[in-house]
């Protein structure tokens, strides 16, 4: 089956220090990959994509993420955390739907914790 | 509009009765999405919408739940006869076609509780 993993519930870094959060994916073929933040009270906010191509990929608010097919991994990384990336972060896989859209499979979330 | 908006941002409702979600995607996108987020889960996709029909209802938990949309526009997320183990966060997104090199943008959601 489909599916996206990520093994961490919480995250806790101190602001300033480097950040990676982990994602597996269990797909047929490659997969389209997402990752996802979502700030208290908001909705989900796409951070990068990666479909093909270079294996890094770089996202809004300084992220980026690399695609490591041996691994079966999409890690989300930022070289120096504020206290505003404090949230809740997805990561996402896409199947095929009927309709031709790409419906993602989103995983269960990784809580950033940023102390000063 | 500006962004995707769902209405109300909470509902709190007694077991058993009906509720409805209502979600104004973004003005011109033609696909739309229904997730539900369980505390500590992921987000559970429900349906997806293009136009006004629904070619992927596969995520539907049971018969109870079912999804609308008027006018290429507005959609409304039904409940029926509600039960304490839905209540979730129900997110909305909205892309321009749905295509896969597309992005969705969600709304905030409508946080539902069933007493």
């Amino acid at each position: 089956a489909q599916s996206v993993t990520q093994p961490d519930i919480h995250i806790t870094v101190s602001e300033g220090a480097s950040l990676e959060l982990r994602c597996n994916y269990s797909y047929g073929a490659t997969p389209y990959l997402f990752w996802y933040v979502q700030s208290p009270g908001q909705g989900l906010q796409l951070l990068l994509k990666y479909f093909s191509g270079d294996t890094l990929v770089q996202g809004i608010k300084g992220f980026e993420a690399e695609f490591k097919r041996s691994q079966s991994s999409f890690n989300l990384r930022k070289p120096s955390v504020h206290w505003s990336d404090a949230a809740e972060y997805f990561c996402a896989g896409t199947k095929h739907a009927s309709g031709g859209s790409y419906i993602p499979t989103f995983g269960r979330g990784t809580s950033l914790i940023v102390h000063p | 509009g500006a962004g995707v908006s769902q209405s109300p941002s909470n509902k709190v409702t007694e077991k058993g009765k009906d509720v409805e979600l209502r979600c104004d995607p973004i003005s011109g996108h033609t696909a739309l999405y229904w997730y539900r987020q369980s505390l500590g889960q992921g987000l559970e996709f429900l349906i997806y919408f293009q136009g006004n029909s629904a070619p992927d209802k596969s995520g539907l938990p049971s018969d109870r739940f079912s999804a609308e949309r008027t006018g290429g526009s507005v959609s409304t997320l039904t409940i029926q006869r509600t039960q304490q183990e839905d209540s979730a966060v129900y997110l909305c997104a909205s892309s321009r076609q749905g295509g896969d090199l597309e992005t969705q943008y969600f709304g905030p959601g409508t946080r539902l509780l069933v007493l």
